[in-house]
């Protein structure tokens, strides 16, 4: 079955120290990989996705993510974190009719608080 | 240009009731695509619509049935409101397959 596991709910890290975020997924075709961020009571916004190709993305606000068939894995990483970046995070993977992203698998998310 | 866009923003119904919630796509996209998020949860995919036709669902039941405009515009439609409804209600929009989705602020959704 396709799911998608974030295995942290929640995590706490210093203004300024680097962040990895984990993402594991279960995909039986080449999966398309995405994180999106969603701040309190927004909708969700694309941090970065991942088709094929180089298996190191980046994406906006300073955020990358490696893709690793071996592990399953799509982990986003961040040098140093802000604290406008506390927000929850989801990881999603699609494929969908025809390739097209419509149909995503989320993870339950994890959500990052930053402290000063 | 204007994002996607849902309306209403909050809205409260009763039990048994039926409600309509309305999203226009990203100016361009074609494609539609409806999430429920629980509170504490992923986002769930319901359905997707293309070329006014609904061309995926999710595992949700029939209470829950959609439609699409020649202008790509959609609406979601649930009927019988149960508690469990309870949820942020996403749109999603893109052009054709193999292109970014971008998603909405939402329609929240109480259950009374």
């Amino acid at each position: 079955a396709q799911s998608v596991t974030q295995p942290d709910i929640h995590i706490t890290v210093s203004e300024g120290a680097s962040l990895e975020l984990r993402c594991n997924y279960s995909y039986g075709a080449t999966p398309y990989l995405f994180w999106y961020v969603q701040s309190p009571g927004q909708g969700l916004q694309l941090l970065l996705k991942y088709f094929s190709g180089d298996t190191l993305v980046q994406g906006i606000k300073g955020f990358e993510a490696e893709f690793k068939r071996s592990q399953s894995s799509f982990n986003l990483r961040k040098p140093s974190v802000h604290w406008s970046d506390a927000a929850e995070y989801f990881c999603a993977v699609g494929g969908g009719y025809g390739g097209s992203q419509g149909n995503l698998i989320f993870g339950k998310g994890t959500k990052l608080s930053v402290k000063p | 240009d204007a994002g996607v866009t849902q309306s209403p923003t909050h809205l409260i119904k009763t039990r048994g009731q039926q409600v309509t919630l309305r999203c226009s796509p990203k100016s361009g996209h074609d494609t539609v695509s409806w999430y429920q998020q629980a509170l504490g949860q992923g986002p769930q995919f319901i359905f997707q619509y293309y070329e006014e036709e609904e061309r995926q669902r999710g595992n949700f039941p029939d209470r829950f049935s959609g439609h699409q405009f020649p202008n790509y515009s959609s609406e979601l439609n649930v009927n019988a409101l149960l508690l469990g409804d309870s949820a942020l209600y996403l749109c999603a929009s893109s052009y054709g397959s193999g292109n970014t989705i971008y998603f909405g602020e939402g329609s929240w959704l109480t259950v009374v």
